[in-house]
């Protein structure tokens, strides 16, 4: 697809779920980024990949937090044991360069509600 | 720390009318991004600011950056109610590695009629 691809839109799930959301890139950009943006904020940073290898993941709030992309291409952010705390939109972009000036190019967000 | 600052956060404002807003950052950087979002909907890039004096402009927005004050502007003329939406800053504090920003709160722009 021309854009960044994220499913699910909307994820409902009980306090103690586990639950996976995936991110599907502009086809050969290098670098995917993982976003979680609570409501009325901006976007807090979670982790970034170049192609597989996950080079940062300073964001991720707890261990219950784990990303993987582990062909360099789709990207999936796990979450185990939720909490209601873990209830907002989680965001993917992806980049066409490791450095260079170009802006992150979005998705739609995965809005979860833990409940 | 790092601090992104926007102000305002929320504008209401009439259509036809000028207004500017403001983001503010902590730290050195020459490498500062405009995003619009609307409501459930995707972060959309509007500009890419990389230098002292850069001055960008696409229709009715207008975007600048003084790596000196650690300021960007961006200014809305003649405003029309399609405009409205959230606008956020988001500043590249690290050079070397170039990925992680650091993002405004975001200001809300409603134009009315």
């Amino acid at each position: 697809g021309a854009g960044v691809s994220q499913s699910p839109r909307y994820k409902v799930a009980k306090r103690g779920q586990d639950v996976a959301l995936r991110c599907d890139p502009i086809s050969g950009h290098v670098s995917l980024f993982w976003y979680q943006q609570a409501l009325g904020q901006g976007p807090e940073f979670l982790t970034y990949f170049q192609n597989e290898a996950q080079l940062d993941k300073s964001g991720l709030p707890s261990d219950r937090f784990f990303a993987e992309r582990p062909e360099g291409s789709v990207s999936t952010l796990k979450i185990q044991r939720t909490q209601q705390e873990d209830s907002a939109v989680y965001l993917c972009a992806s980049k066409s360069m490791e450095k260079g000036n170009q802006p992150q190019h979005f998705g739609d967000g995965t809005r979860l509600s833990i409940l | 720390e790092l601090k992104v600052e926007q102000n305002p956060l929320f504008l209401s404002m009439q259509e036809g009318k000028n207004y500017t807003i403001y983001c503010n950052y902590s730290t050195t950087s020459d490498r500062l991004y405009w995003y619009r979002q609307d409501p459930g909907k995707s972060l959309e890039s509007l500009f890419v600011l990389l230098s002292n004096g850069a001055v960008k402009q696409e229709g009715r927005l207008m975007a600048s950056l003084d790596t000196k004050a650690r300021l960007s502007t961006l200014h809305i003329t003649a405003a029309v109610h399609d405009l409205s939406a959230t606008y956020f800053c988001a500043v590249d504090f690290d050079m070397d590695s170039n990925y992680q920003l650091i993002w405004g709160a975001g200001t809300k722009l409603i134009i009315k009629p």
